[in-house]
């Protein structure tokens, strides 16, 4: 198995709604991440799990919350949302995230979920 | 922030040329990978070449790095209308103490023209 799966793949929320994110993935990597892509723009990380520790948060609005429940998830809460965060958020995981300069950090990418915030 | 900037950033060529795309960054990195995404999907990646590498190959695809100059470049030989793509170089490197970080470049849209 090596595919990112993320759910839903289209979302439409209110601005007072709550909401998660879904991703998961059975390949045994201990790093994962979410991005956000605007249209036409290289995506933009957001946080770094490894180890399900949160390692990397990117200044990002509380209004987004992660969660790493195990190795194999990882969530993306939504609250509060503006229609500026209205994007495609990629989940992504890789083998490794450590020290180990050697560390395998090809990302495999699920297709992402389009939020649209009205 | 942008770590990487690519260039061009639109690249429209006939079936069976090559395609050339290149890459600068700003800090030590690593590793840099390429990957590509089709329109509105997720990213697939490529190929890796490690901060101590200077070539790779792999199928059609031919990546140099220039540690020196801070730049790396995406060859794809003999293009075929099934690579029209955008193409993302990432940059790999530390951050945070040991945490790792994957940095995209700003991309080249490729169109292979039949």
């Amino acid at each position: 198995d090596t595919e990112v799966t993320q759910t839903p793949k289209h979302l439409v929320m209110g601005m007072t709604n709550k909401k998660s994110l879904k991703c998961e993935q059975h390949m045994g990597h201990r790093a994962m991440y979410w991005y956000k892509q605007k249209a036409k723009k290289p995506p933009e990380l957001m946080f770094v799990y490894s180890y399900e520790k949160l390692s990397i948060n990117e200044s990002v609005p509380s209004r987004f919350s992660p969660e790493c429940p195990n190795s194999s998830l990882l969530n993306l809460h939504l609250h509060a949302l503006q229609p500026e965060d209205s994007a495609l958020y990629l989940c992504a995981s890789s083998l490794d995230g450590g020290s180990n300069q050697q560390a395998r950090t090809e990302a495999f990418f699920g297709q992402g979920t389009r939020l649209t915030v009205v | 922030s942008q770590q990487g900037e690519e260039d061009p950033q639109a690249l429209s060529i006939q079936e069976g040329e090559n395609a050339t795309m290149n890459c600068s960054y700003k800090t030590s990195i690593n590793n840099l990978q390429w990957y590509r995404q089709n329109s509105g999907r997720g990213l697939v990646h490529l190929i890796l070449i490690r901060s101590n590498e200077r070539e790779k190959h792999s199928g059609r695809l031919r990546v140099t790095l220039d540690t020196s100059k801070k730049s790396s470049s995406l060859l794809i030989t003999a293009s075929r209308a099934a690579d029209t793509a955008s193409y993302f170089c990432a940059t790999d490197r530390f951050s945070s103490g040991s945490a790792r970080q994957l940095t995209f470049g700003s991309g080249t849209q490729l169109t292979v023209l039949p």
